[in-house]
Parts: C-alpha cells; sequence; structure tokens
C-alpha cells in the first residue's frame, strides 16, 4: 500500500462551484499534513498546513480525520486561477519531517 | 525574503554522463531536501540533510546519487552514470527544523 493515495482526477469545475478533495495516508502515527498547489511545470508552493481541529484560508478549508486515516481540502467559489494540481503530504513518522506526497489531483476551473 | 534558488534550470545529457546540480536554502534554514519528480508522480524524497549531516538517505540510488553540504548551506546533487529512468524534475526545499518545506524552482533532467 503507498503511504499517501490521492485521486488523481482530472476534476474538471465550472467557476463558482464548490470542489472537495480527499488524500488517504497509511502511517495511523503520521502527525504533519500539508497540502502543496503545483502550477504545470512550476515547483510545489505551499497551500496549507492541516491542524487537527481544521482550519481555514479564505475559500481553502483543509480537515484532518485520524479515525479514517484522510485529509481533505475544500476549495469554494472555484476561480479560474484555482487551476492547478493538488499534492497533499505526510511526514513519515512522529518526530520527521521528511513527507510522503501523493500523486496529486489536477483540477481545472471552466469558465 | 529569497527563496530557494537553484541551478540549472534544464540540463540535457546523455546516458553513462555524470550531471550535478546546485541548491542554496533561504537563509536560516537548517534543514534541506533533495526531491526527485517524475512525470505526473508527487516529488519523491531522496535525501534530507540538517545542517551538514544526513537525516534520511533511505531512497537515494547510492550506487549512483551522491549528495552533500559541506558547510551546513549549499548543496549539491550529483548523478554517476545517468540512466534515462533518471529523467525528471529534482527539486530542492529547505525548511526551519521541522515546519513546512519549501520548494526552488527545480532542475528539469532529461536523460537521452
Amino acid at each position: 500500500r503507498k503511504e499517501v493515495e490521492q485521486d488523481p482526477g482530472p476534476f474538471n469545475v465550472p467557476e463558482g462551484a464548490t470542489v472537495a478533495f480527499n488524500c488517504t495516508y497509511s502511517n495511523s502515527a503520521s502527525q504533519s499534513f500539508f497540502w502543496y498547489r503545483q502550477d504545470c511545470r512550476k515547483e510545489p508552493k505551499l497551500l496549507m498546513s492541516v491542524y487537527s481541529s481544521g482550519n481555514e484560508d479564505g475559500r481553502f478549508t483543509a480537515q484532518l480525520n485520524r479515525a479514517s486515516q484522510y485529509i481533505s481540502l475544500l476549495i469554494r467559489d472555484s476561480k479560474l486561477s484555482d487551476s492547478a494540481t493538488y499534492l497533499c503530504a505526510v511526514n513519515s513518522h512522529p518526530g520527521a519531517n521528511n513527507l510522503f506526497f501523493g500523486t496529486g489531483t489536477r483540477l481545472t476551473v471552466i469558465p | 525574503e529569497a527563496g530557494v534558488a537553484q541551478s540549472p534550470r534544464y540540463k540535457i545529457i546523455e546516458k553513462r554522463q555524470s550531471v550535478a546540480f546546485w541548491c542554496n536554502p533561504i537563509s536560516g534554514h537548517a534543514t534541506l531536501y533533495w526531491y526527485q519528480q517524475i512525470l505526473g508522480q508527487g516529488p519523491k524524497l531522496l535525501i534530507q540533510f540538517q545542517n551538514n549531516g544526513v537525516v534520511d538517505d533511505s531512497q537515494l540510488p547510492k550506487d549512483r546519487f551522491s549528495a552533500e553540504r559541506l558547510k551546513g548551506v549549499d548543496s549539491t546533487l550529483k548523478i554517476q552514470p545517468a540512466k534515462l529512468e533518471d529523467s525528471a524534475v529534482y527539486l530542492c526545499a529547505s525548511s526551519l527544523e521541522e515546519r513546512e518545506q519549501y520548494f526552488g524552482p527545480g532542475t528539469r533532467l532529461t536523460v537521452t
């Protein structure tokens, strides 16, 4: 089983739609969770850290479900500029900062 | 604040040749990472440094890949000899201790 798994998509949604991505992880002891955004031929950029209590940044909400071992990212009121690949990342074990990344979920927001 | 710097941005070599990549992390970041990202996949950690010591190199193919961070700042990653399957983007990232990682623009390597 892979350490981190994501649905690769693609997700094609109209502008203004709400879209959600999930990412499952295999190590129940993992403690650090992140969402990165990667534009075509660019480096990953940190979008959000994911906290146990969940966190929100504008139109973006991240949640952690430890019982089911998944993290989620919700994007409300999608903009054309949200089109990108969204990567989830999970640390390998407690106290370690090396990350396992999912393959990414491709999002295209359509006018 | 300047981000993570990497060079070169692009490199094309023939198989069995050698190649080296350079990374300068964000100022003050003690932890430096090298990742390999193959097309269509997420980044895969190759090696992690804390200052000039190796923390994790379990996924580094040591028969052909080597990395160093001699003075605890800049780092180089070398491949010798290169194989076709090494074609990928090599990303360097840095972080303050065990915090969020910030990536450089990457080096796109093509092995022909």
